[in-house]
């Protein structure tokens, strides 16, 4: 049962345009949602996140647009730098939960690649 | 220290043999987690410990697994009897609690069974 769902394997995408990585989820007890990037060999590092009572939260390139009628959520890389090549995992977790609180599920993850 | 440390970085193991994975959470941070990513696939919750509370083992897969904090600083994630299907890499990562998701990785364990 995938709870959150990325159903893009991959992105390929030209330095200097929009990049648009997109997230599913289907558990309406989601209140918070987060994306993680990942470099090969490296943890997945904290990008930005967003509370359900937002429908978007800007930092620098990088913005979060939730849409909890149809449950879904996005990530905005604008402009795309070569640098921002990775994996992207979109995450979420219910945080008024009893001991399920602090745990995140995890979407597939979509591998971005910038081209210069 | 300055980041989440996990060791070994690499683990090759015959099937059937027990294996301890270690990881190092950042100083001064209650919550410790255990994710694994398979080939493929995205991170999957293994178990969750907070302060002194008992543990989330609700995502461990069998009960091969095991994991313990002692300290409530070092935790130690144990397979035992491993199988092919165990081959993945492992993930641990540390918060200061509950509401902080913008949790800390380590590099992880990647480990094979062969």
């Amino acid at each position: 049962d995938q709870q959150v769902k990325q159903n893009s394997p991959s992105l390929s995408v030209q330095e200097g345009r929009i990049s648009i990585l997109n997230c599913d989820y289907t558990n309406s007890m989601f209140d918070y949602f987060l994306w993680y990037k990942k470099y090969p060999a490296e943890g997945p590092t904290f990008l930005i996140s967003i509370s359900s009572i937002k429908d978007k939260n800007e930092d620098g390139r990088f913005t979060v647009f939730l849409n909890k009628s149809a449950k879904h959520l996005s990530l905005h890389i604008v402009p795309s730098q070569p640098g921002d090549s990775a994996v992207y995992f979109c995450a979420a977790s219910a945080r008024a939960g009893g001991t399920s609180y602090g745990k995140l599920t995890f979407g597939q993850g979509t591998i971005l690649t910038v081209h210069p | 220290g300055a980041g989440v440390s996990q060791s070994p970085s690499n683990k090759v193991t015959e099937k059937g043999k027990d294996v301890e994975l270690r990881c190092d959470p950042i100083s001064g941070h209650t919550a410790l987690y255990w994710y694994r990513q398979s080939l493929g696939q995205g991170l999957e919750f293994l178990i969750y410990f907070q302060g002194n509370s008992a543990p989330d083992k609700s995502g461990l897969p069998s009960d091969r697994f095991s994991a313990e904090r002692t300290g409530g600083s070092v935790s130690t994630l144990t397979i035992q009897r491993t199988q092919q299907e165990d081959s993945a890499v492992y993930l641990c990562a540390s918060s200061f609690g509950p509401g902080t998701y913008g949790y800390t990785f380590g590099s992880g364990t990647r480990l094979t069974v062969v």
